[in-house]
């Protein structure tokens, strides 16, 4: 099992510009989370998706911000126009509804500067 | 901190020694887990404990929960150097327990 593959792993960027991350989930698992993880703010849940449909996005900061998931498969984190208060590392988690713990990727480090 | 708390923020032992960590909650909840994060990785997920349970053990992992205090410890016993990373607890809540709340973290340091 491959595990939660996120893309990239770094993204160093201008503000101003559009980022876009990227996860895959394990195969099978219905729930996928998006998290924001900071120093001073700790691991904040940003939206949560069940078999492809947003549910719960009430932690999406602002209105820069989008998430989509096209299918089972796949699904991104959108930031434009990106700011310097953007940085943090970007999670991906995943869950199976038939129980069991959230799987995370490994992140995607994002500097804005 | 509205929701939670967890001390100490860091702690650092010698290699055998063992190592317990503390986690505050302020909401009812449906279940508390405990991750673990290597610097620069994910989340691993360790152990999870129900609101009905007091104590989970888990290899070198002892969790115990008391609802009454709405507090969590972690132990790790006989410390390895492989064991430094942050530690963090987590809690599920609400209808589904879909979402998880995180403390802020125990960086763990284990000296050889």
């Amino acid at each position: 099992d491959a595990g939660v593959i996120q893309s990239p792993r770094h993204e160093v960027t201008e503000m101003g510009q559009e980022v876009t991350l990227r996860c895959k989930p394990i195969s099978g698992h219905n729930s996928l989370f998006w998290y924001r993880q900071t120093m001073m703010r700790g691991l904040e849940l940003l939206i949560y998706f069940n078999n492809n449909v947003p549910i719960d996005d009430s932690g999406m900061p602002e209105d820069r911000f989008s998430a989509k998931m096209p299918n089972a498969s796949f699904s991104t984190l959108k930031i434009q126009p990106s700011e310097p208060r953007d940085s943090a590392v970007y999670f991906c988690a995943t869950k199976a509804d038939t129980g069991g713990p959230q799987h995370f990727g490994d992140g995607t480090r994002l500097s804005i500067l | 901190s509205q929701q939670g708390e967890e001390d100490p923020q860091a702690l650092s032992i010698q290699e055998g020694e063992n190592a317990t960590m503390n986690c505050s909650y302020k909401t009812s909840i449906n279940n508390l887990q405990w991750y673990r994060q290597n610097s620069g990785r994910g989340l691993v997920h360790l152990i999870l404990i129900r609101s009905n349970e007091r104590e989970k053990h888990s290899g070198r992992l002892r969790v115990t929960l008391d609802t009454s205090k709405k507090s969590s410890s972690l132990l790790i016993t006989a410390s390895r150097a492989a064991d430094t990373a942050s530690y963090f607890c987590a809690w599920a809540s609400g209808a589904g327990s879909y979402q998880l709340t995180f403390g802020k973290g125990t960086k763990l340091s284990v000296i050889p």
